[in-house]
């Protein structure tokens, strides 16, 4: 019930292309969904997060996209560079303190 | 910019031993939370910490576990009796306020036991 399920497990995508990163959920009472970008060596950081009362969230090049009916959110990278190599993790909660995490994503971007 | 520090970075102990995992939140945040992930596998939460006490904590964080902020700027992480699959990179984390804000994440301490 509180698993989070993130695909695909790794991507590779060419500089400019779009980087598609998906989580399905199973619990009704969550209600905040970050996305985490994560660097090697680095602990996880917020890149973006969304509330179940909007369908899409836009800040600069990353998208969340919601489907509350279909319990599923995804993460779009629009123009995706070198740069935004890393490893990338859905989470949910229900309070707001406790996420459950997806099982991340290995992003390469190619030059 | 303000960041979450954690000592050591690497931690290799032997099995039954007790650890203790070191973190500096970021000064002007209340909540702290303690996070572990499984080489390979997803990151797991472990506790959330307030106002000295536990406000949160997951089926994980069993009596082998415990949470301390000693003083106004450290908060710790101690495993009593470490076992084989105690081995994880653990991170802390802080936050703001309460609830759907932010959690800035400490670099983890990658704990080895033996």
């Amino acid at each position: 019930q509180q698993q989070v399920k993130q695909s695909p497990q790794s991507l590779i995508v060419q500089k400019g292309g779009i980087s598609i990163i998906n989580c399905a959920y199973e619990n009704t009472a969550f209600d905040y969904f970050p996305w985490y970008q994560q660097f090697p060596g680095k602990g996880p950081a917020l890149l973006i997060a969304i509330r179940p009362d909007v369908s899409e969230k836009k800040e600069g090049r990353f998208t969340i996209s919601f489907n509350k009916s279909a319990k599923q959110f995804s993460l779009h990278i629009m123009d995706s560079q070198p740069g935004d190599s890393a490893t990338y993790f859905c989470a949910a909660s229900d309070t707001g303190n406790q996420f459950y995490f997806g099982t991340g994503t290995s992003l390469t971007v190619i030059p | 910019e303000p960041e979450v520090t954690q000592t050591p970075s690497h931690q290799v102990t032997q099995m039954g031993q007790e650890v203790i995992l070191r973190c500096v939140p970021i000064s002007n945040h209340l909540y702290f939370y303690w996070y572990r992930q499984i080489l390979g596998q997803k990151v797991e939460f472990l506790v959330s910490f307030y106002n000295n006490e536990i406000s949160e904590k997951s089926e994980i964080f069993d009596d082998q576990f415990s949470v301390e902020r000693p003083d106004g700027s450290n908060f710790t992480l101690k495993i009593r009796s470490t076992k084989l699959e105690d081995s994880a990179m653990y991170f802390c984390a802080s936050s703001k306020t309460a609830s759907y804000n932010e959690q800035f994440f400490g670099p983890g301490t990658r704990l080895t036991v033996l």
